[in-house]
């Protein structure tokens, strides 16, 4: 089955910094692939997706890229600021496959002001 | 408003008395699942369903029974709970396929702890 694997496991930038977390996935056949933002006391969060046909994709101040090569995407966080403190974990998803998302272990991440 | 709701949010209970966590969908959703999670282990699925009356075991089964008797409800039964299964606990549901606008939707978590 698929397996992913994220980096780093804790994360600490200063406010207006960027942050940058890697995962890397097992299964060529990955088609999809979401980020989820955490933040204390809720449920996971979409954040940003991409899929297998697209390299990049930009949110305002978030961005994913893929490298389906080399198996690997990462989150890229610009400016940060101190509510983006929170978990993130990558996953990754054959959808046309019923759905299941295979997370990575998550990376803390803290903004200091 | 589109959401997963999940009850109980917090429990304590014993080794051996059954429990069953609840978790509901407003969204029509065919697929819902059940994760686990765990520090440095992020989120692992339990069971899964693809509509009423179809479900299948996740990563992480052993333990736990699933039923889906109605498509917007799919709870999550601890026959025999045991120490190893405090965790924190997430619902999740969504559209079966592949549609370029879907996600999955979570639940706002459970937390259980068995002593």
């Amino acid at each position: 089955g698929e397996n992913v694997e994220q980096h780093p496991s804790t994360l600490s930038v200063q406010e207006g910094d960027s942050a940058v977390i890697k995962c890397t996935y097992s299964d060529s056949a990955s088609n999809y692939f979401p980020w989820y933002k955490q933040e204390l006391g809720k449920g996971p969060q979409l954040i940003i997706d991409i899929r297998s046909n697209v390299g990049e994709k930009k949110d305002q101040r978030i961005a994913v890229t893929l490298n389906k090569t080399a198996k690997h995407f990462s989150l890229h966080i610009t400016e940060t600021q101190p509510e983006d403190s929170a978990v993130y974990f990558c996953a990754a998803s054959m959808r046309a496959a019923g759905n299941k998302l295979t997370f990575g272990g998550g990376t803390r991440v803290l903004v200091k002001p | 408003e589109a959401q997963v709701t999940q009850n109980p949010r917090y429990l304590i209970t014993v080794t051996g008395k059954k429990l069953t966590v609840t978790c509901s969908q407003n969204m029509n959703h065919e697929y819902m699942s059940w994760y686990r999670q765990d520090p440095g282990l992020g989120l692992r699925q339990i069971y899964y369903s693809m509509n009423v009356e179809v479900t299948d075991k996740g990563d992480v089964p052993e333990g736990y029974k699933v039923s889906r008797k109605e498509k917007r409800n799919f709870p999550l039964i601890l026959e025999s709970p045991s120490p190893n299964q405090t965790s924190l606990y997430f619902c999740a549901s969504d559209i079966l396929g592949t549609t370029s606008t879907d996600t999955q939707y979570f639940g706002p978590g459970t937390r259980l702890t068995v002593l």
